[in-house]
């Protein structure tokens, strides 16, 4: 079956600008995940859907960060007045259930570089 | 702040060598311990996911072991072959929330 998808695969923006990244999950999983790894750096949690639950933000670097999830399936990260230390691969995960002993299900990332 | 850490930090090693990575993490509100192979330019593959104290699995030339009383994970590769080479990551999960905490891999190249 199909896994986790993600578009673009690689984005250039130029500083300030806004970007969209999309996540769509695999079908029937209720549990959505963002991680960035920034160059040098590990996996990083940024936010976390379940259900109708009220998404888990607390790993979102700044306020210019935000996502939603619509209908409880595709998922889109925003990125507001983008900055060069937003550089990075952002990674969407998606699982079958909330409970942490599930494994999670990655998709192949989004490159992003902010010149 | 938790601090999952992996050593070494990458490791070179020849066709048919043994290796083993370490995963270490803070071993108060443990849940489980999940490991994951990520090739470049693919996505991360889930290997395991440990939950157990004493926890030992294993899938084909790669297996693993748990201990949460002192905090740390061993991962062995029998027999290493070129298309083991990746970045091998261990997460922590203590389950207050389903977020990963992960560590920052071991890199693993294999040569003939």
């Amino acid at each position: 079956g199909a896994g986790v998808s993600q578009s673009p695969s690689n984005k250039v923006t130029e500083k300030g600008k806004d970007v969209e990244l999309r996540c769509d999950p695999i079908s029937g999983h209720t549990a959505l995940y963002w991680y960035r790894q920034s160059l040098g750096q590990g996996l990083e949690f940024l936010i976390y859907f379940q259900g109708n639950s009220a998404p888990d933000k607390s790993g979102l670097p700044s306020d210019r960060f935000s996502a939603e999830r619509t209908g409880g399936s595709v998922s889109t990260l925003t990125i507001q007045r983008t900055q060069q230390e937003d550089s990075a691969v952002y990674l969407c995960a998606s699982s079958l259930e909330r409970l942490s002993s599930y494994e999670q299900y990655f998709g192949p990332g989004t490159r992003l570089t902010v010149t | 702040i938790l601090n999952v850490e992996q050593s070494p930090q990458s490791l070179h090693v020849q066709e048919g060598d043994s290796t083993n990575f370490t995963c270490s993490f803070p071993s108060s509100n443990f849940y489980a311990l999940h490991w994951y192979r990520w090739e470049t330019a693919k996505s991360p593959e889930a290997l395991f996911v440990m939950t157990l104290n004493g926890d030992e699995k294993k899938k084909g030339r790669i297996s693993a072991t748990l201990n949460t009383k002192e905090g740390y994970s061993y991962l062995y590769i029998k027999g290493s072959q070129p298309e083991d080479s990746a970045t091998y990551l261990c997460a922590l999960n203590t389950g207050t929330a389903s977020k990963l905490t992960f560590g920052t891999g071991t890199r693993l190249q294999v040569t003939l």
